[in-house]
Parts: structure tokens; sequence; C-alpha cells
């Protein structure tokens, strides 16, 4: 069976600073990784998705993403976050060639002026 | 091309009633999930449906029910509803060999049960 945590349930941060939300995942078989963000009383978005290859990845609105397979962990980045970035973020995880993904709980990014 | 919709976006119902909750799925789209999220949680996997047969499910009780039709719409029911049963349920439709499991979510049904 596949579960994420995420890590941290709210990040606070000041405009312009770097961001880390952090994703650890579990799985006994290979998967895909996926970063969504949901804004206020909105559905989620697909923000960026790892598949296989270079485990570098880089999403929309400058976020990008690394893939570390040995210590099984997806953790988002943005070098300069602005107020709009303030949503909450998912990260998730889907078997390959399975049906269903599964989400963390979510981390709430709160960006200050 | 047209992105996934959702009805109703608001309703309130009072336990034990039964509701319906309505999605169409985006253009060229033939597989469409749903999902419970409550208030500060993540989204929850109800169930899949693809060819209008569920192909999986998550650990939800058999009175969460679906359909999905020729034209790939769909329909999540709830039976029974309790309290445990406010949320929010998304709608998500995506193409099976495509695309590789992306989701493409609706805005959702907010629901509250009383």
């Amino acid at each position: 069976a596949q579960s994420v945590t995420q890590l941290d349930s709210q990040v606070p941060v000041f405009e312009e600073a770097p961001v880390e939300l952090r994703c650890n995942y579990s799985s006994s078989v290979s998967v895909y990784l996926f970063w969504y963000v949901q804004y206020p009383n909105q559905g989620l978005q697909l923000l960026l998705k790892y598949l296989s290859g270079s485990t570098l990845v880089k999403g929309i609105n400058g976020f990008e993403a690394e893939f570390n397979k040995s210590q099984t962990s997806f953790h988002l980045r943005k070098p300069s976050v602005h107020i709009s970035d303030t949503a909450e973020y998912f990260c998730a995880v889907s078997e390959t060639g399975g049906f269903k993904t599964i989400f963390g709980a979510g981390t709430r990014l709160f960006v200050k002026a | 091309e047209t992105g996934v919709t959702q009805s109703p976006t608001h309703l309130i119902k009072t336990r034990g009633q039964q509701v319906t909750l309505r999605c169409s799925s985006q253009s060229g789209h033939n597989t469409v999930s749903w999902y419970q999220q409550a208030l500060g949680q993540g989204p929850q996997f109800i169930f899949q449906y693809y060819r209008e047969e569920e192909n999986g499910r998550g650990n939800f009780p058999p009175r969460f029910s679906g359909l999905q039709f020729p034209n790939y719409s769909s329909e999540l029911n709830v039976n029974a509803l309790e309290l445990d049963d406010s949320a929010l349920y998304l709608c998500a439709s995506s193409f099976v060999g495509r695309s590789a499991g992306e989701l493409f979510f609706g805005e959702g049904s907010r629901l509250t049960v009383l």
C-alpha cells in the first residue's frame, strides 16, 4: 500500500524568500509523483509531476521538485515566493499502471508581505 | 477544450437523506475518480470509473455508489447521510493510457449534513 506524508502542515514565509515543502512517500512498487495546488474554494491543479528520467522536475509558476529514491522524498521548492503563491499544496503518489492517486494531508503555504 | 464541471456547488442535507452529485468530465477523458476532502485534510479516494464500470475503490462503505455514463459524465450517490459525510466532494477526470495518471479536477461540491 502507498502512503504520503507531508512533514509540515503550515509554512509561513516572507515574500521573495525561498521555500521548501517536504514530502515523503512509501510504496513497494515504482510510482509516479505529483504536486498539486489548491486555491481557496477551488479544485486541485497540477503543479508538476515525476514519471521517470531526470530527478529534477520543473513545473508551473516557478516551482520545481526533486525526486530522491533513496530517501523516498519529493520535496517542492521555489527560490522566491509571491503573495499569490498562498495556497494549499498537496503531494500525491500513484503506482505505475495503478488506478488510484493517494494524496498527503496538505501543507498550507502562507506568504507574508 | 472544456474542463471538469461539477454540480451543485453547495448543498445542505439532513442526516439520513440521500444525495446525488454530478460531474462532467473534461472532453476526451474516459476515466473519472471521486474524492472526499474533509475540512483541513487531503482528498481521500472514493472510487474510479472506467468504461462505465467501477475500476477501483477506496475505504468507503457501500452507501457510497457511483455511475459513469456513455458520454463519460458521472454521478456520486450517497445514501443514509451521516454528519461525517460533510465535506468537499471532488471529481477528477483523466485518460487511461495518457498523461500517466494526471488528474484534472473540478471545483467540487460542498456538502453539509445537519
